[in-house]
């Protein structure tokens, strides 16, 4: 089956640790995105990787971080850094030749932080 | 299952009757708009999409509408079965190598 996964579904972590969230796809796709998602508002981009080894902040990457050293994963750390942690994250993945490519997500991750 | 779109305008159907779910974008570049689907407790899921060179795109039982001179999308579910609730949501893309921009999404439920 092609698609692209994200594990686990629901993590739960005490305030100040860091905690990695996994992103894996088999699509061959290049590009690959992490969204976070919070009630009553849209996908809000943390970061985008167009190519492996390369990666750029989105609109909210403060306290998050990301590393891209496969093209099949993109995994997301979320720092002691981030004030507001709990959310729904969301990975996506997308051929890469434009950036209105459609994008194919992950189930996402829900991530408490108390 | 997951609380996104707990505050989510919401709209609500009969079985069997026609949905209809709006989208207002601002983005004067925009030139290419994508409708997903997300059920509780998963990811989006591609419905259809559309170019800003078209006024209207059909599919299996949608039909996406194109309003350019008011900014204004459009997505309309024939015959609404109990397997379209679920959260809908607009993306934008633009011709300015700009990512997709999404919207907040309008919560389906369908009555049976």
């Amino acid at each position: 089956d092609g698609g692209i996964t994200q594990s686990p579904k629901y993590l739960f972590r005490k305030e100040g640790q860091n905690v990695t969230l996994s992103c894996e796809q088999n699509l061959n796709h290049d590009a690959m995105y992490w969204y976070r998602q919070d009630p009553g508002q849209g996908l809000r981009l943390i970061y985008y990787s167009q190519i492996v080894n390369d990666f750029q902040k989105g609109d909210i990457a403060e306290g998050y971080s990301v590393s891209r050293e496969k093209k099949e994963s993109f995994p997301l750390t979320v720092t002691s850094a981030q004030k507001n942690p709990t959310a729904f994250y969301l990975c996506a993945s997308s051929t890469g030749q434009d950036p209105r490519d459609e994008q194919y997500f992950g189930p996402g991750t829900r991530l408490t932080v108390t | 299952g997951e609380n996104v779109g707990l505050h989510l305008p919401t709209l609500s159907v009969q079985e069997g009757d026609n949905s209809i779910i709006n989208c207002a974008y601002s983005n004067s570049a925009s030139d290419y708009f994508i409708w997903y689907k997300q059920e509780s407790g998963k990811g989006p899921q591609f419905i259809i999409d559309i170019r800003s060179n078209m006024d209207k795109r059909q599919g299996q039982r949608v039909t996406v509408l194109l309003n350019k001179t008011v900014k204004h999308l459009s997505l309309q579910i024939a015959a609404t079965q109990p397997g379209d609730s679920a959260v809908y949501f607009c993306a934008e893309g633009d011709n300015a190598g700009n990512m997709l921009t999404f919207g907040g999404g309008t919560r389906l439920m369908v009555k049976p």
